[in-house]
């Protein structure tokens, strides 16, 4: 199975700053790579999918990057609501894989 | 608008058996292939189960194969989730989702919990 790695598991920033997550590949995905945002209740909801694609309604603060077995979600200016727990996840081999989840509280 | 309504969430008792099911409406459900996804109480997510658009393929996580069966019905646009011999390891909430392009889950259920506890 194709382990993911995010780091860090959480981190506190504040309003206006840029945050960057990262997603670390145990083997090359190419491009599978893909972002969810989740808040406590809820289901996920799709951001970025094929590592750089911004899903439609998303907004463009948030952007993914890299390549091979590094990728990265960032969020250009951070929002009040953006306080919640985001995963990445690969669906270029099965089984589906799952980062273990990035906690993001706002200062 | 696409939507996916979850039913059959509830507590059971270790080694009895559970269906959940899926609805999908808003969206051509016959071309989309289906997964489970289930979250542990304070925990992340652990993908389950998916089954093709027409059903004829089928995958599972190693941890529920031989116990979990994902079936689908595109007539009544449902995918069902049939679980046996459960236990505490199961309880979770559980959703399905939608897959789209890189194996991208664009929409989700709201979830179904599921509690095993004597």
């Amino acid at each position: 199975d194709i382990q993911l790695t995010q780091s860090p598991s959480s981190l506190s920033a504040s309003v206006g700053d840029r945050v960057t997550i990262s997603c670390r590949a145990s083997q090359s995905i190419t491009n599978s790579l893909n972002w969810y945002q989740q808040k406590p209740g809820k289901a996920p909801k799709l951001l970025i999918f094929a590592t750089f694609t911004l899903q439609s309604g998303v907004p463009s603060r948030f952007s993914g990057s890299g390549s091979g077995t590094d990728l990265t979600l960032t969020i250009s200016s951070l929002q009040p609501e953006d306080s919640a727990t985001y995963y990445c996840q690969q669906g270029y081999r099965t089984p589906v894989t799952f980062g273990q989840g990035t906690r993001l509280e706002i200062k | 608008q696409v939507q996916l309504v979850q039913s059959g969430g509830s507590v059971v008792q270790p080694g009895r058996s559970l269906r959940l099911s899926c609805t999908g409406s808003g969206f051509t459900f016959s071309v989309y292939a289906i997964h489970w996804v289930r979250q542990a109480p304070g925990m992340g997510l652990e993908w389950v189960a998916v089954i093709s658009f027409d059903g004829s393929k089928k995958n599972y996580a190693d941890s529920v194969r031989g116990r979990f069966t994902i079936s689908r019905d595109n007539s009544k646009n449902t995918v069902h989730l049939d679980m046996i011999s459960l236990n505490s390891e199961d309880t979770a909430l559980y959703f399905c989702a939608r897959e789209e392009y890189a194996a991208s889950f664009d929409s989700w259920g709201p979830g179904s919990q599921v509690t095993v506890s004597s």
